[in-house]
This record gives structure tokens, C-alpha cells and sequence, in this order.
């Protein structure tokens, strides 16, 4: 079967960075998203992986080694409004999207 | 900005109704999808749509029907409402047919089914 794994929920103070991992057995690969979610809010559109490497956009990066299976989302410069869900996207050999479950980050001040 | 709206933020409705839920997007995306997502599993596709009047189904289509007449309104209908049914329902629009295009989501119908 396909799968992805997130942890369920993280705990991070505010100005550290942090660390969301998600490992896929998937079918073939053909691209990993990330999204950001909000409380109550739609799912936002954050970084889009398909080659091996770190992708860095400001305060976030996302990282993908296909070999692995495993992909992360680094966020630096941890804000309160960084408190969200975040879920990884992985597309299988299908051009099927197959969504995790999503990690709720807690931030502290 | 892509603007994708829901016709309802909160629904409540009893078993065996039928509903309605409307998703309108600004910006002549090509695909519309239609998710729940529920607490402890990823998005779930209902059903997706790459053209007007086309519809694919998802992952779990029973209980669901779609209709796309224009291309920027895609409808979700439960023919017959029921418990299992109570979710938040997110429906999303991307400019390409594919996956490999950024969605960009409505803000949700979260709807109860007594």
C-alpha cells in the first residue's frame, strides 16, 4: 500500500528552528509538495520538490532525497504564527496525489 | 490572488438529506478537485474534474456525486446525507490538468450530519 509518515504533532520555541520529516512508500515518485494549514483555515501552498536537494524560500526550506524516500521542512526564525499543521504531498507513479496526515507544530514562547 | 469560495463555512443537516455544496474559483483553473479531511487522515480525493462537464472519481466516491456545467463552479452533492458523512469538505482548483500544479484550497464547509 502507499504511505506517508509525519510525526502527529511537534512542540518548538519561538525563535528556533525546527525540523518536520516525512518519509512516503509511494508507488514510483514523481514530486513532493508541503502545505501549510492554519486552525480552521485552507490548506496554503508552501514548496514543491522533485529533484534530490534543499530548496530554500526565506525563513522555510524543504529538503527531498529520493533514494530515501524522505523528505523535511525546515523553518528557521520560528514566529508565533508558524503555529500550524503542516502536510506533506507526495505524487505516485500514477499522477495520483497521496496526502499525510499532517504535523500540528506548537509553538512556545 | 486565485480566490476559491465555498458557499458555506458551517452546514448542519439530517440523515437522508440531500446536500448541496458549491465551490466557485476566479481564476479559469482547468482542474477542480473535492476533499474531506477528516482528524488523524490526510486529504482524502472525493471526486476531481479537469474540464467542464468531465469528472474523475477519487479515492472515496460513494455517497457523492459532482457536477461541473461551468468551469468555474464545481458542486459536491450527497444524494442522502448520512453521520459518517460529518466532515470538513475542502474543495481546491490548480491551473493545469495534473497533479503537479500547486492547488489552492477554498477555507472549507464543515458540515454536520444528525
Amino acid at each position: 500500500g502507499q504511505n506517508i509518515d509525519q510525526p502527529t504533532e511537534m512542540t518548538a520555541t519561538e525563535g528556533a528552528i525546527v525540523q518536520i520529516n516525512c518519509t512516503y512508500q509511494t508507488s514510483g515518485f514523481n514530486g513532493l509538495f508541503w502545505y501549510q494549514q492554519h486552525a480552521g483555515e485552507a490548506p496554503t501552498f508552501l514548496s514543491y520538490n522533485v529533484l534530490d536537494g534543499l530548496e530554500e524560500k526565506g525563513r522555510f526550506s524543504s529538503f527531498l532525497s529520493r533514494s530515501k524516500g524522505y523528505s523535511y521542512l525546515l523553518l528557521k526564525e520560528l514566529q508565533m504564527k508558524d503555529s500550524a499543521s503542516y502536510l506533506c504531498a507526495v505524487i505516485d507513479s500514477n499522477y495520483q496525489l497521496i496526502w499525510g496526515a499532517g504535523t500540528k507544530l506548537i509553538i512556545k514562547p | 490572488d486565485v480566490k476559491v469560495t465555498q458557499s458555506s463555512r458551517y452546514l448542519v443537516k439530517r440523515t437522508g438529506e440531500k446536500v448541496f455544496l458549491e465551490c466557485v474559483q476566479d481564476m479559469d483553473h482547468e482542474n477542480m478537485f473535492w476533499y474531506r479531511q477528516d482528524p488523524g487522515l490526510g486529504l482524502r480525493l472525493i471526486y476531481f474534474s479537469y474540464d467542464v462537464k468531465m469528472k474523475e472519481k477519487g479515492d472515496i466516491p460513494e455517497g457523492y456525486s459532482v457536477s461541473r456545467e461551468k468551469k468555474e463552479r464545481f458542486s459536491l452533492i450527497l444524494e442522502s446525507a448520512s453521520t459518517n458523512q460529518t466532515s470538513m469538505y475542502l474543495c481546491a482548483s490548480s491551473p493545469r490538468q495534473g497533479v503537479t500544479d500547486e492547488q489552492f484550497f477554498g477555507p472549507g464547509t464543515r458540515l454536520t450530519v444528525l
